[in-house]
This record gives C-alpha cells, sequence and structure tokens, in this order.
C-alpha cells in the first residue's frame, strides 16, 4: 500500500516569516493530494488540496506543490501569523479504493 | 462541516463493556471511515466503507466492528472495550476522489 512521510515532526517559525512542510508518497498511483489543519482539541479540516494533474494550487498565504516525479509535496505558508499554529497533516489519494493515507502530521509554532 | 456529525462527544466506560460510536453524513457521501488519533501515532483508519453494506478493514481494526446499512450512517462498535482503546475517534466521509471531511470527534476513555 502508499507510504506517505511527513517532516519535520515539529516546525518553530516566527510570526511573519515562512514555513514549509514536506511529505513524500511511495504509490505512482497516487493522484490526490489533501492538506489538513488541526488545532487543539478540533476536527481536521481541510486547508488546501492538488491534484496530480497540476503542479502548484495557491490560496492566498497557502500554496501546494507537487513533484509528481519525484514523489513528494510540499505545503508552504507566507506571512505566518500566530494562529496558523496548528498541527497540519498531508494526505494521498489513490483511485484504488479511495483510501486516504495521512502523514504523521507537523505541529507548527509561530512565534509573536 | 455541519453536515456529518458524531455522537456520543465524550464517552467513559469499562474494560469489557461494549460500546458503539454514532456517525451520520448529510452529504451522501458515498465514503464513510473511521480513524482513531492517539498521541505519536496521527490518523489510523480503522475501517472504511464504499457504500450501503460495502465495508473493508483499515489498518487497525482489530476489536472493532462496523455496519452501513443506510448511506448516511457508519455506526463503530466497539464489542468488548479494552483500556488500549481508549482514543479520540474521528469520523469522516467523502465522495471517490474527492475531499475527506471529518466530523467532530469523540473522545472515549475506557476505565
Amino acid at each position: 500500500g502508499e507510504n506517505v512521510e511527513q517532516h519535520p515532526s515539529t516546525l518553530s517559525v516566527q510570526e511573519g516569516d515562512s514555513a514549509v512542510i514536506k511529505c513524500t508518497y511511495s504509490d505512482s498511483a497516487s493522484n490526490y493530494f489533501p492538506w489538513y489543519k488541526q488545532e487543539l482539541g478540533k476536527r481536521p479540516q481541510l486547508i488546501i488540496d492538488i491534484r496530480s494533474n497540476v503542479g502548484e494550487k495557491k490560496d492566498q498565504r497557502i500554496a501546494v506543490t507537487l513533484n509528481k516525479t519525484a514523489k513528494h509535496f510540499s505545503l508552504h505558508i507566507t506571512e505566518t501569523q500566530p494562529e496558523d499554529s496548528a498541527v497540519y497533516f498531508c494526505a494521498a489519494n489513490t483511485n484504488t479504493g479511495n483510501q486516504f493515507y495521512f502523514g504523521t502530521g507537523t505541529s507548527l509554532t509561530v512565534i509573536p | 462541516d455541519a453536515g456529518i456529525t458524531q455522537s456520543p462527544r465524550y464517552k467513559i466506560t469499562e474494560t469489557g463493556r461494549q460500546v458503539t460510536l454514532m456517525c451520520h453524513q448529510t452529504w451522501s457521501h458515498s465514503y464513510m471511515f473511521w480513524y482513531r488519533q492517539d498521541l505519536g501515532h496521527g490518523l489510523r483508519l480503522i475501517y472504511y466503507s464504499a457504500a450501503a453494506d460495502i465495508t473493508d478493514k483499515g489498518e487497525v481494526p482489530d476489536g472493532y466492528v462496523v455496519s452501513r446499512s443506510k448511506t448516511e450512517n457508519f455506526p463503530l462498535t466497539l464489542e468488548s472495550a479494552t483500556r488500549s482503546q481508549t482514543s479520540v475517534y474521528f469520523c469522516a466521509s467523502s465522495e471517490s476522489q474527492g475531499p475527506q471531511y471529518f466530523g467532530p470527534g469523540t473522545r472515549l476513555l475506557v476505565l
């Protein structure tokens, strides 16, 4: 099956700086890659996603890039704010069975 | 998010008891999922369902049973609860190749 690895596990940045979280996947059949933000005590919420026919997608301060050849995708957050502090999960999804395979999460802390 | 709900939100039970966690979605999504979330393990898939009456095991199915007689409901039953099943349980739903949406979660404590 698919294996998704996520790095780093923890990340601290100063407010206003950028944050980058990276994920790799193993199954070349994976073609949909969502990112979730989970605040303490809350449910994971979708923040951005990308499909395999697109190399980059941006939504205000958040962007995701995908390199199919290298099998990796990244989340970029610019101009970070304290409210960006949360745990972020990447995931990969294949056509087969519609299973989502999650990374182990990155705890992001934005220091005011 | 309001389209997927879970009950109860909090549950305390004793080892050996049967517990059922409920999940209901109003979007008519084909797929539904149960995850457990523990510190250091992220989200682990317990069971999933592609449609009514179709279910399949995920990564950690032992000790759990699911059913899906209606598209909108996907209950998860712990047949004989153990302390190792203390966790936060999330239900989710999606269409095929579509975004997955999570319920608010159920915090389960097994004493």
